[in-house]
């Protein structure tokens, strides 16, 4: 069964420290890869995505992350941490099926 | 532009009754999706219109859920009746196209709870 995998249900790191939330899949084919972002009472909010080209992706409030095919992750990464990027974060594949297949999410933390 | 709007926000109920879930898509988008995420777990599809009809319901659960989409604006999705296993966070999304996943807007979910 294709799925995606977040290992991490949370994530703890200190402002200002870089942050990293881990992401693989197992999906057939080419997907198009995704990052999501709840806050609190809020919608899944788009982060960045990877269809193709550079393995680096860029995306809002200073978020990146790096596509590695070998290894099948997506890991999302940030250089320095804010408190504001406290949220549910979910990584998904987005397959020929027309559908998301989404991890389980990984909670982050960043302390003051 | 207004967003993807669901409502309510939360709902609890006892085993056994019946809830409606609404969703409101953003003007013009023709396709909607319905997903939930139950507790813990990764966010699982349910189904899809392209206007008023289903495109791809193979996610949904079982006949207790019903889903539609009159007139191809607002959808509602409603369990009846309603099992514990039911409980989740129950998100609408809506798009103009399909087939990359790119340009779909989520609403904030309707929080389940069946007790």
């Amino acid at each position: 069964a294709q799925s995606v995998a977040q290992p991490e249900d949370q994530v703890n790191v200190a402002e200002g420290n870089p942050l990293t939330v881990k992401c693989t899949y197992s999906v057939s084919g080419n997907p198009y890869l995704f990052w999501y972002v709840q806050y609190p009472n809020r919608g899944l909010q788009f982060l960045l995505k990877y269809i193709t080209g550079d393995n680096l992706v860029k995306g809002s409030y200073g978020f990146e992350a790096e596509f590695n095919k070998s290894q099948t992750s997506f890991h999302l990464k940030k250089p320095s941490a804010l408190v504001s990027d406290s949220a549910l974060y979910f990584c998904a594949a987005f397959s020929g099926t027309y559908k998301y297949i989404f991890g389980t999410g990984t909670r982050l933390k960043v302390l003051a | 532009e207004a967003g993807v709007t669901q409502f309510p926000s939360h709902s609890v109920i006892e085993k056994g009754q019946t809830v409606t879930l609404r969703c409101d898509p953003i003007s013009g988008h023709d396709n909607l999706y319905w997903y939930r995420r139950v507790m813990g777990k990764e966010i699982k599809f349910l189904l899809h219109f392209v206007k008023e009809s289903k495109q791809d319901e193979s996610g949904m659960p079982n006949n207790r859920f019903l889903a539609e989409r009159t007139g191809g604006t607002y959808s509602t999705l409603k369990v009846q009746p309603a099992e514990l296993e039911d409980s989740g966070v129950y998100f609408c999304a809506s798009s103009q196209t399909t087939g990359t996943g790119y340009g779909y807007t989520f609403g904030s979910g309707t929080r389940l709870t069946v007790v």
